[in-house]
Order: structure tokens, then sequence, then C-alpha cells
């Protein structure tokens, strides 16, 4: 079962704390998603990178930062300006190209803030 | 702006019976869309997507470009049609949208 990997699977932090989510693929991707999943609101756009040392923000990266320093990782910090940061964590990968455009998903990684 | 959405959260049927899950969708341009599925205890996966026009487990959905919708279809549905079932977008810059999911259950 390998393609994307997260981790942690669970993850708790303190308020005030930042907090990083790893995210791996060995499927030779360029583009690298994070999603955050809340029940009734589907998937939402954090951040994403089509290619390394390059990323764009997407509709909520309010408190939040990626880096993409190698094609194969694109790592997740959760900073404690983000005011509501308990929730599912997904990453996603995909390769380019018109008909290349399905996306695969890791398992995921539940952030508890305590 | 792009949007995908999904009007039903939740969706029971029972065993047998027809089942169609509506999506419709706002995009300037010519997107690509996606049905993708995520079964209990499993990875979001992606279901079957437009351009292929194909049939996966029994499921259809066609591009209807006058109503912007690709409504996601089965009929005859199985216990293990029980999931969760996202509808997605993907326009220019490979960037995906999301609707906001609906959680189909089948009855036994």
């Amino acid at each position: 079962d390998g393609g994307i990997t997260q981790s942690p699977k669970y993850l708790f932090r303190k308020e005030g704390q930042n907090v990083t989510l790893s995210c791996e693929q060995n499927l030779n991707h360029d583009a690298m998603y994070w999603y955050r999943q809340d029940p009734g609101q589907g998937l939402r756009l954090i951040y994403y990178s089509q290619i390394v040392n390059d990323f764009q923000k997407g509709d909520i990266a309010e408190g939040y930062s990626v880096s993409r320093e190698k094609k194969e990782s694109f790592p997740l910090t959760v900073t404690s300006a983000q005011k509501n940061p308990t929730a599912f964590y997904l990453c996603a990968s995909t390769a380019q190209g018109k008909g290349y455009n399905e996306q695969f998903f890791g398992p995921g990684t539940r952030l508890t803030v305590l | 702006a792009q949007r995908v959405t999904q009007p039903e959260k939740l969706l029971s049927v029972f065993k047998g019976a027809p089942v169609e899950l509506k999506c419709n969708y706002s995009y300037s341009g010519s997107p690509e869309l996606f049905w993708y599925v995520q079964y209990s205890r499993q990875r979001l996966q992606l279901l079957l997507r437009h351009i292929s026009r194909e049939s996966i487990k029994g499921f259809t959905a066609d591009l209807n470009k006058g109503e912007t919708s690709f409504h996601l279809k089965k009929p005859f549905a199985q216990e293990e049609d029980s999931a969760m079932y996202y509808c997605a977008l993907s326009g220019a810059g490979n960037q995906f949208y999301f609707g906001t999911g609906t959680s189909l259950t089948v009855i036994p």
C-alpha cells in the first residue's frame, strides 16, 4: 500500500504550539496538495504545489505553511495562528498533464488541539 | 468562481433500488469532472471521471454541459455502495474543487 504516506495517523497538540504533518509520495508526481476535511464541509484546499520550490495558497491557507524542497515531500505546518485547527488533514498528489489528473490520496492525519 | 454543489448531505435507498447522487458545477471554461468515493476506513479514491465515459462498479455519470451537472447513477444499489461520495472539478492550473459530499446508505 505505497503511493502516498502521511504521518502520524493521530496527532495531539496543545494550544499555542506549531505542529508539522508529513506527506511523502513515491509516485513521481509533480503536483501535491493539502486539504482539510470537516464534517459537512467536504474537502477544502489549503495549499498546493505543482513543482519543487513553488507552492500556491488554496482557499483556507491562513494559519498554515508549507514547503516543497523535494519532489517526494510536501510537509504542512499548522501554526498557532490557525484558529480552529482540529480537523482531518488529507494530502494528495497528481501527475501533470491533461488526461492524468487523477488525484491519489494519503490515509490522512487527524489533528486534535487540546 | 469555481464551485461544486452536492445538494444532498445524506441519501438512503433500499438495496436493489436505483440511486442518483446529484452534482452541479459552475466553471468558466472546460472542466474535467470526477466522482471520488470514500468507503469506511479506506482512503478517498477515484470512482470515475467524465472523459473516460466508463461504468465503474455499475455507476455511470454523464456530463450535461447545458445543465452544468454531473450526476452519479446506479440502477440497482448494493450494500457495499454505502460510502461518502464527492463530486470534484479540475480546471486550469491543475487545481481541484470538491463538493461537500453525499453520504449514501444502502438499506438491506
